[in-house]
């Protein structure tokens, strides 16, 4: 079983709609975090959780918010999705030193 | 705060070597590479701290040059099994918090 799980894998949603995209994690590990991946302008981090009670801000977390439930899982959500979120999502964890373990990835389109 | 990747793209024939760039114009504490073949998820490669060090994973080395903030990817004798997009991430001051930011990525073909 894969140690980094994502859900849905694909989605394909309308302008304005709220989303929902799930990670689940069974490393154990106390880090998570949320990227997007654009062609060309690689991973780009959108938040980061250090511990449950710990959600940081990334480098583009406008339009974005997130819930850790638990220290396996990491919620991230669109409140009103837009076009310009059409992107591939990775969910991943890291180790105490910091090697990350991304998950398969959520194929995102906005229409 | 990006790091620097360069190339953006090469390609190679089988068993030419290949050097990736990755710099940053901020003090780093670690370089971390990873590789993303094409519809996966990025697989970490390695990680190197502070201190000039040099690593070496199968024919894959790497360097990291603290005082230029910059550490260069080797790939010796390519094979097929190379190409995907090469990414580095750049992490921080270890006091701080020590999140990884990644570069835009190099995209590497081997072809026969």
């Amino acid at each position: 079983d894969a140690d980094v799980t994502q859900t849905p894998r694909n989605r394909i949603t309308k302008t304005g709609k709220r989303i929902m995209l799930e990670c689940s994690q069974t490393k154990g590990h106390d880090r998570m975090y949320w990227y997007r991946q654009d062609p060309g302008l690689g991973l780009r981090l959108i938040y980061y959780s250090f511990d449950v009670k710990d959600i940081n801000k990334g480098e583009i977390s406008d339009g974005y918010s997130v819930s850790r439930q638990a220290q396996a899982k990491f919620s991230l959500s669109l409140e009103s999705a837009i076009p310009n979120q059409t992107a591939l999502y990775f969910c991943a964890t890291s180790d105490p030193n910091n090697e990350q373990f991304f998950g398969p990835g959520t194929r995102l389109t906005v229409l | 705060q990006q790091p620097v990747q360069s190339p953006q793209a090469v390609i190679l024939r089988e068993g030419e070597d290949a050097v990736i760039n990755c710099s940053s114009s901020k003090a780093l504490y670690s370089v971390h590479w990873y590789r993303q073949k094409h519809g996966e998820a990025p697989v970490f490669l390695m990680i190197l701290l502070k201190g000039g060090e040099q690593k070496g994973h199968e024919k894959i080395s790497a360097s990291f040059n603290e005082k230029k903030q910059q550490s260069s990817l080797y790939l010796t004798a390519s094979q097929l099994s190379y190409s995907g997009t090469y990414f580095c991430g750049t992490e921080l001051e270890k006091t701080s918090y020590d999140k990884v930011i990644f570069g835009p990525g190099t995209s590497l073909s081997v072809i026969p």
